[in-house]
């Protein structure tokens, strides 16, 4: 039962254009989500949060769109980097449950 | 300050062995939780636990597998009798609860051969 889903296995972007990721859900008791990074051989790293109660969060050149009707939460790099290059999960909770994680999206920025 | 520390960082066991690998939190963590990712797969949740509550034990696999948290800081995840098919990255992290964000450590790395 995958109750988060990362439907893209990898994307690849240009450098300086958007990167967009996208993320699906299937149980609407959640209501804090998360998106993290990682690099090869490190743990996952935090990068952004948003509550159910807002539907958009903008942290610099990160920001995670919420669609409570739809089930879908994004997360937009713009410009992207080539440091952004990395695998990025998407994880999603309800109350003091514990976090669920997509599959990972790889995503590759090209020069 | 100290981030979440694992140990061993890779571990190479013969099938039927059992392994026990090591999480350290950051201090002050109420929450430990152990996820593992296995070769081009997502994280998969194994075990929580929160404060002084019962451990949220349904990631689990089988009972092959057990964790303990001793005086709600360091924890121990025990695997017995390997299987090859628990060949993965075990990942531990820990937060300050719900809904404050995970850090993760560096994982350990285990190979049943």
């Amino acid at each position: 039962d995958q109750q988060v889903k990362q439907n893209s296995p990898s994307l690849s972007v240009q450098e300086g254009r958007i990167s967009i990721l996208n993320c699906d859900y299937t149980n609407s008791m959640f209501d804090y989500f998360l998106w993290y990074k990682k690099y090869p051989a490190e743990g996952p790293t935090f990068l952004i949060s948003i509550s159910s109660i807002k539907d958009k969060n903008e942290d610099g050149r990160f920001t995670v769109f919420l669609n409570k009707s739809a089930k879908h939460l994004s997360l937009h790099i713009v410009p992207s980097q080539p440091g952004d290059s990395a695998v990025y999960f998407c994880a999603a909770s309800s109350g003091a449950q514990k976090l669920v994680f997509g599959q990972g999206t790889r995503l590759t920025i090209n020069p | 300050g100290a981030g979440v520390s694992q140990s061993p960082s890779n571990k190479v066991t013969e099938k039927g062995k059992d392994v026990e690998l090591r999480c350290d939190p950051i201090s002050g963590h109420t929450a430990l939780y152990w996820y593992r990712q296995s070769l081009g797969q997502g994280l998969e949740f194994l075990i929580y636990f929160q404060g002084n509550s019962a451990p949220d034990k349904s990631g689990l696999p089988s009972d092959r597998f057990s964790a303990e948290r001793t005086g709600g800081s360091v924890s121990t995840l025990t695997i017995q009798r390997t299987q090859q098919e628990d060949s993965a990255v075990y990942l531990c992290a820990s937060s300050l609860g719900p809904p404050a964000p995970l850090h993760f450590g560096n994982g350990t790395r285990l190979t049943v051969t």
